[in-house]
């Protein structure tokens, strides 16, 4: 059964203090992915990666950085966190890219609120 | 670019009716996407309920059927008759010609199955 696994669940920050949010999955993929979901959007692409110590940048990078620094880990950094990041984020991951049929495999999400 | 329509929720149904989440798409990275319905089972992560990559086609899977339909560019979630365990949130997605964009997510429905 594939698995990923986020961390914290939840966490509240403070508006311009740094936020890291944690990925691990032990599925051997090679994709891995980063989400957010806020209200009136779907799930939107923030990051992802296809190799260790390679990020590349998806639809709403702006503010936020990625880190992968080996096949199982991927990590999400807030700089400095603004109220506009409050969402619900979910890491994904996947064998390959498959044309756009690949399936996701999800973690159960982090719930960010900034203050 | 491309996008997802769905059906606004919450949607509340009783147990053993039958439910349909409306689904339709804009692509104008590729001309057949490839179609998904995810599933967000509370306190869980997405996991795919079914795929369907040929325009045609039908995909099924726990007892739920979507059809992709081309010529009206929907691709509707339907179950005959639903159970409690059903009441999640459901996502329709599209995965473009380049899986480097990652999959375009409807805003999901919410869907309550009382018994």
């Amino acid at each position: 059964e594939a698995a990923v696994t986020q961390s914290p669940r939840s966490k509240v920050a403070v508006t311009g203090g740094k936020v890291t949010l944690s990925c691990h999955q032990t599925n051997n993929h090679d994709y891995m992915y980063w989400y957010r979901q806020d209200t009136g959007h779907g799930l939107r692409l923030i990051h992802y990666s296809y190799v260790a110590d390679s990020t590349e940048k998806g639809d709403i990078p702006d503010g936020y950085k990625a880190s992968r620094p080996s096949q199982e880990n991927f990590s999400l950094i807030l700089e400095l966190a603004s109220l506009s990041q409050t969402a619900v984020y979910f890491c994904a991951s996947s064998w390959d890219w498959g044309r756009g049929a690949e399936t996701l495999y999800f973690g159960s999400g982090t719930r960010l609120t900034v203050l | 670019g491309d996008s997802v329509t769905q059906t606004e929720g919450p949607v509340t149904v009783s147990e053993s009716e039958s439910l349909i989440i409306n689904c339709t798409y804009s692509a104008t990275s590729i001309a057949y996407p490839n179609l998904f319905w995810y599933v967000r089972y509370p306190g869980e992560g997405l996991q795919l309920l079914l795929k369907v990559i040929t325009a045609g086609q039908k995909g099924s899977s726990r007892g739920f059927e979507a059809t992709y339909n081309k010529e009206t560019t929907s691709f509707h979630l339907q179950k005959a008759s639903v159970q409690e365990s059903d009441s999640a949130v459901y996502y329709c997605a599209l995965g473009g010609k380049d899986y480097a964009q990652g999959l375009t997510f409807g805003l999901g429905t919410r869907v309550s199955v009382f018994p």
